[in-house]
């Protein structure tokens, strides 16, 4: 199966500043590339979805990139509800896998 | 809106069985792959099993085969994950997610299953 691996494990921000998130394939997935944001008790809201088209009702500051096996996730302006979980997902061959994820959390 | 609604979570001994259910609502659910995603505590999301929107065809990822099984009834806007012989690794909180393309683009609250003696 495709391993997603996310760097850093951790990233410290302070509201207002801008994060940019890692994920990388241990093989090509093209663009089927998903990012998900996980705050605490609450289920994951999609985020990005093929590498780089904003979800419904995604703000504008997240923004997604890479094709093949390596992928950014910026978010600017970081905002107090942004403060969270992301993860990665590949959808290019089955099954689907994630990443571990990065914490982003106030600097 | 779309609402998915898990129950049927709890504590199991191993070896044990457990049946979860979702339920639908705020979308034509007979027209959408569905599948069920679980996150063991402190770690990344597995995406377990998928079913296709007739229920015809289901996919399960290799540490479940021939243990867990997927299903639904779309008269009822439910979907279901039959667990068996369930081991301490699969403790985790079991969502219940929408997929569209490859990408899970609504999901449920989740619910916990624990399987510890």
């Amino acid at each position: 199966e495709i391993v997603m691996t996310h760097s850093p494990a951790t990233l410290s921000v302070s509201p207002g500043e801008r994060a940019t998130l890692s994920c990388r394939a241990s093989q090509g997935v093209s663009s089927n590339l998903a990012w998900y944001q996980r705050q605490p008790g609450q289920a994951p809201r999609l985020l990005i979805y093929d590498a780089s088209t904003r979800a419904t009702g995604i703000p504008a500051r997240f923004s997604g990139s890479g094709s093949g096996t390596e992928f950014t996730l910026t978010i600017t302006s970081l905002q107090s509800e942004d403060f969270a979980i992301y993860f990665c997902q590949q959808y290019n061959k089955w099954p689907w896998t994630f990443g571990q994820g990065t914490k982003v959390e106030i600097k | 809106e779309v609402q998915l609604a898990e129950s049927g979570g709890g504590l199991v001994q191993p070896g044990g069985s457990l049946r979860l259910s979702c339920a639908a609502s705020g979308f034509s659910f007979r027209s959408y792959w569905m599948g069920w995603v679980r996150q063991p505590p402190g770690k990344g999301p597995e995406w377990v099993a998928k079913i296709k929107y007739d229920g015809r065809d289901q996919h399960y990822v290799d540490s479940v085969k021939g243990r867990f099984t997927i299903s639904r009834d779309n008269a009822k806007y439910s979907l279901y994950l039959q667990m068996n012989g369930l081991r301490a690794e699969d403790t985790a909180v079991y969502f219940c997610v929408r997929e569209t393309w490859g990408k899970g683009d609504s999901w449920g609250q989740g619910t916990l299953v624990t399987v510890s003696s």
